[in-house]
């Protein structure tokens, strides 16, 4: 079965860091990543998604992760956070070849930005 | 576009009652809805998946006696936990699946509270 590994729990970082948050998966297979955000007090958001072609993905908010297939990696990242960027940060992978539509979360990472 | 609702946002029953949630794609029709439950500081769980017109498909260790599930129509998905219990609390999360594309958006999530 599919899993998701998140690198870090809790990330603190002051505005203007570079931001990069770690996502590895396990099943080696056909896959779609996403990267979803979860602002305080709001329902999950998809912030980019990677299905095919260019393994470098641009989501919203300047935001971007890179799909490295042989690492099985899908970090986020962002180069200048802001305060506003304080959520908690999903990765999440689909299995292209067996689990129509079936999302496997990480454990999510929380992203506190101070100003 | 892909406003998924969810209703009522917030619930608190008392052990042993039936508690239903449900589900609402807005604007789009959604085949297949998925359910979910997130426990505190803890990532999501599918606990189920929801195809209209047919039975849904549970997860490994999700009781379905306990969480009925109904796809009535192309919009609506509902979710009843039955003769719920104070374990059961938790923030039961609903995403709807738009055609033609294997991503998911997902509702604002309910919280039920057992008391």
């Amino acid at each position: 079965a599919q899993s998701v590994s998140q690198h870090n729990h809790h990330v603190i970082l002051s505005e203007a860091a570079s931001l990069e948050l770690g996502c590895n998966y396990s099943y080696g297979g056909t896959v779609n990543l996403f990267w979803y955000v979860q602002y305080p007090g709001q329902h999950l958001q998809l912030l980019l998604k990677y299905f095919s072609g260019d393994p470098l993905v641009k989501g919203i908010k300047g935001f971007e992760a890179e799909f490295i297939k042989s690492k099985f990696s899908f970090n986020l990242r962002k180069p200048s956070v802001q305060w506003s960027d304080t959520a908690e940060y999903f990765c999440a992978v689909i299995d292209g070849g067996t689990s129509y539509g079936k999302l496997t979360f990480g454990q999510g990472t929380i992203l506190t930005v101070h100003p | 576009g892909a406003v998924v609702s969810q209703h009522p946002s917030w619930v608190i029953c008392k052990s042993g009652t039936s508690v239903k949630i449900e589900c609402r794609s807005l604007d789009f029709q959604a085949t297949t809805m998925f359910w979910y439950r997130q426990f505190p500081k803890q990532s999501l769980m599918l606990m189920a998946t929801s195809n209209e017109g047919s039975k849904a498909t549970y997860e490994q260790g999700v009781e379905k006696d306990k969480f009925l599930i109904n796809h009535a129509s192309l919009t609506l998905s509902t979710l009843t936990v039955t003769s719920a219990h104070p374990e059961d609390s938790s923030f039961y999360i609903c995403s709807a699946h738009r055609g033609g594309r294997n991503e998911q958006f997902f509702g604002p999530g309910t919280r039920l509270t057992v008391l």
